[in-house]
């Protein structure tokens, strides 16, 4: 079955690491996203790309960083830049605009 | 720019009431229109869209919802509550130049109670 998968789904992070999440989906989308939800503020845009090997900055890209070499993968890391990481994180994908979005089950950051 | 503004960030009912949560948009340009689900510690589902065409849109487990573009508004509603629907509701909207991604509203969590 087609979809899209995040891992891993729980990750804990020491202060001044950097850590990778992982995003793949075979839906074969062009575009793809990470948000960033936190309790009562809903899901912030974190970054997009809506082709490989293209990128654009969300409202909250600062700390963050992303890769898009394959159509499947689109990889999020949080850097050390990043003040407070602690959150929710979840991947999606679409065809288009018209469409919505698929998105996977999420990663929880917990910083400790 | 694009807003959307999710009146009351939680909603009580009785099991087989009426569920109706309110959403408001802002866009400069006609939008498109989101209503999602969320269940605990999971992704969102998308519960149904509006694009174009009828502006009274049918979508999964019993809910629609109607976009009015006079009141900038796109409410969900469901004619009986069932206790599998408490969870959480996001409207989102798509609009201007590109319609580069979706931006969110903050959440309607629902409470069905017995």
């Amino acid at each position: 079955d087609g979809g899209i998968t995040q891992s891993p789904k729980y990750l804990f992070r020491k202060e001044g690491q950097n850590v990778t999440l992982s995003c793949e989906q075979n839906l074969n989308h062009d575009a793809m996203y990470w948000y960033r939800q936190d309790p009562g503020q809903g899901l912030r845009l974190i970054y997009y790309s809506q082709i490989v090997n293209d990128f654009q900055k969300g409202d909250i890209a600062e700390g963050y960083s992303v890769s898009r070499e394959k159509k499947e993968s689109f990889p999020l890391t949080v850097t050390s830049a990043q003040k407070n990481p602690t959150a929710f994180y979840l991947c999606a994908s679409s065809p288009g605009q018209l469409h919505g979005y698929t998105f996977g089950s999420g990663t929880r950051l917990t910083v400790v | 720019a694009q807003s959307v503004t999710q009146l009351g960030s939680h909603v009580s009912v009785s099991e087989g009431a009426l569920v109706l949560l309110r959403c408001n948009y802002s866009s400069s340009v006609p939008p498109y229109l989101f209503w999602y689900v969320q269940y605990p510690n999971q992704g969102l589902q998308l519960l149904l869209k509006y694009t174009t065409g009828a502006t009274l849109v049918k979508g999964i487990n019993g809910f629609e919802a109607e976009f009015k573009k006079s009141e900038t508004s796109f409410h969900l509603t469901k004619p009986s509550a069932h206790m599998s629907d408490a969870a959480e509701y996001f409207c989102a909207v798509s609009a201007g130049a590109g319609r580069r991604a979706l931006t969110f509203g903050s959440g309607t969590r629902l409470q069905v109670q017995p």
